[in-house]
């Protein structure tokens, strides 16, 4: 079964920080990832696809890379509204989540 | 604008059923494969089940197989989530969302979710 582990699980961060977001695939996914931000009793928001590409409206301080088995979500430079719980997905054979990172204010 | 609104939650006993629905406009929504994915109260997100854009290819959880069957008539613009013998465990708000394209794709489009609880 195809696992996706994100790191870390808990993220403590300032306003204007640069914040990384880890995901690893058990197996190789190619490019097949996207990440979501979902806020409490919120329904989860698409913000990347193909693992680097910004779905439209999301801001550019979001970005994603990487491919194969090792992905990054990026903030350049933390907003007030980006306080959330981030989870990467992949869709390259059904369809897995990570188990979420919560981003809170420091 | 796309729109998804779920219904049909509610309480439910230990290995009784529900029939979760999903209707769906701002968009063409025969063209698009779709999904169900729950989220127990606290938690993370589990994908429950998807369909095709006709209908014809269906795919599960292996935490719901042969349990959950998942349908849609392209006709009414709806999805459907039919889920009998309920565990404590499907405890969990159910999302619908739409793919962004493709048999497997990015979940671009989500409804507001709707609470199953299963409790004796």
């Amino acid at each position: 079964d195809m696992q996706m582990t994100q790191s870390p699980s808990t993220l403590s961060a300032s306003v204007g920080d640069r914040v990384t977001i880890t995901c690893r695939a058990s197996q190789s996914i190619s490019s097949w990832l996207a990440w979501y931000q979902q806020k409490p009793g919120k329904a989860p928001k698409l913000l990347i696809y193909k693992a680097s590409s910004l779905e439209s409206g999301v801001p550019s301080r979001f970005s994603g890379s990487g491919s194969g088995t090792e992905f990054t979500l990026t903030i350049s430079s933390l907003q007030p509204d980006d306080f959330a719980t981030y989870y990467c997905q992949q869709y390259n054979s059904l369809w897995t989540f990570g188990q979420g990172t919560k981003v809170e204010i420091k | 604008e796309v729109q998804l609104l779920e219904s049909g939650g509610g309480l439910v006993q230990p290995g009784g059923s529900l029939r979760l629905s999903c209707a769906a406009s701002g968009f063409t929504f025969r063209s698009y494969c779709m999904s169900w994915v729950r989220q127990t109260p606290g938690k993370g997100l589990e994908w429950v089940s998807g369909i095709s854009a006709n209908g014809g290819s269906t795919y599960y959880a292996d935490s719901v197989k042969g349990r959950f069957t998942i349908s849609r008539d392209n006709s009414k613009n709806m999805l459907y989530l039919q889920v009998n013998s309920q565990r404590a465990e499907d405890t969990a708000v159910y999302y619908c969302a739409k793919g962004a394209g493709g048999i497997f794709s990015a979940l671009n489009s989500w409804g507001q979710g709707t609470l199953v609880t299963v409790s004796s």
